[in-house]
């Protein structure tokens, strides 16, 4: 069984303050994607790694978010500080490998920065 | 780069309608196209790949390279069909995957 498990599923918190994303891949897979999702649009890719090894990073805000991917497994994302547009839906995803496209998606983790 | 256009933000269709999502792309190479699914309170999943040419729930689509589109079409909606619609493109080669705005589709009983 392909997926992902994400946490949370919700967080509010205030303005400047910290906040960090997990994702848990269910079985192995190589490519793991963080994606935003604004309200009213598609999915906008963040980063994508390849195993440990963040191949695109080039839509990560690196002032204030950061990613991980400990052992080419679990991945982390994280915002600091956060500020009120950052207020959206964080999904998580693998991909399968042979099959370019097909991504299997976590249920996101929405956050509303107040 | 990469874009897909998704014109149609809202669609509504009766049950036993003909149904289609529109979608258009650009992209200079050769494109793979997809279509995403969400239903309500589900995960986005995959709908259907234009590689396979299948047909997953009564729907089709066809890439068509000389209009650059790919758009979603069903002969009978039915109302298990409402949920909010992705296009995405990848690019040869390329692992990204780009979505389009969406477009939810509601089914009128």
């Amino acid at each position: 069984e392909a997926g992902v498990v994400q946490s949370p599923r919700y967080k509010i918190i205030e303005k400047k303050q910290p906040v960090a994303f997990w994702c848990n891949p269910i079985s192995g897979h190589n490519t793991l994607y963080w994606y935003l999702q604004n309200l009213g649009q598609g999915p906008e890719l963040l980063i994508r790694y390849e195993n440990e090894e963040a191949v695109d990073d080039s839509q990560l805000p690196k002032d204030r978010f950061s990613a991980e991917r400990l052992k080419g497994v679990d991945s982390t994302l994280k915002i600091q500080p956060a500020e009120l547009g950052d207020s959206a839906v964080y999904l998580c995803a693998v991909g399968d490998g042979g099959v370019a496209g097909e991504l299997f998606f976590g249920e996101g983790s929405r956050l509303t920065v107040l | 780069a990469q874009r897909v256009t998704q014109p149609e933000k809202l669609l509504s269709v009766f049950k036993g309608a003909p149904v289609e999502l529109k979608c258009n792309y650009s992209y200079s190479g050769s494109p793979e196209l997809f279509w995403y699914v969400q239903y309500s309170r589900q995960r986005l999943q995959l709908l259907l790949r234009h590689i396979s040419r299948e047909s997953i729930k009564g729907f089709t689509a066809d890439l068509n390279k000389g209009e650059t589109s790919f758009h979603l079409k069903k002969p009978f909606a039915q109302e298990e069909d409402s949920a909010m619609y992705y296009c995405a493109l990848s690019g040869s080669g390329n692992e990204k995957l780009t979505f389009g705005t969406g477009t939810r589709l509601t089914i009128i009983p």
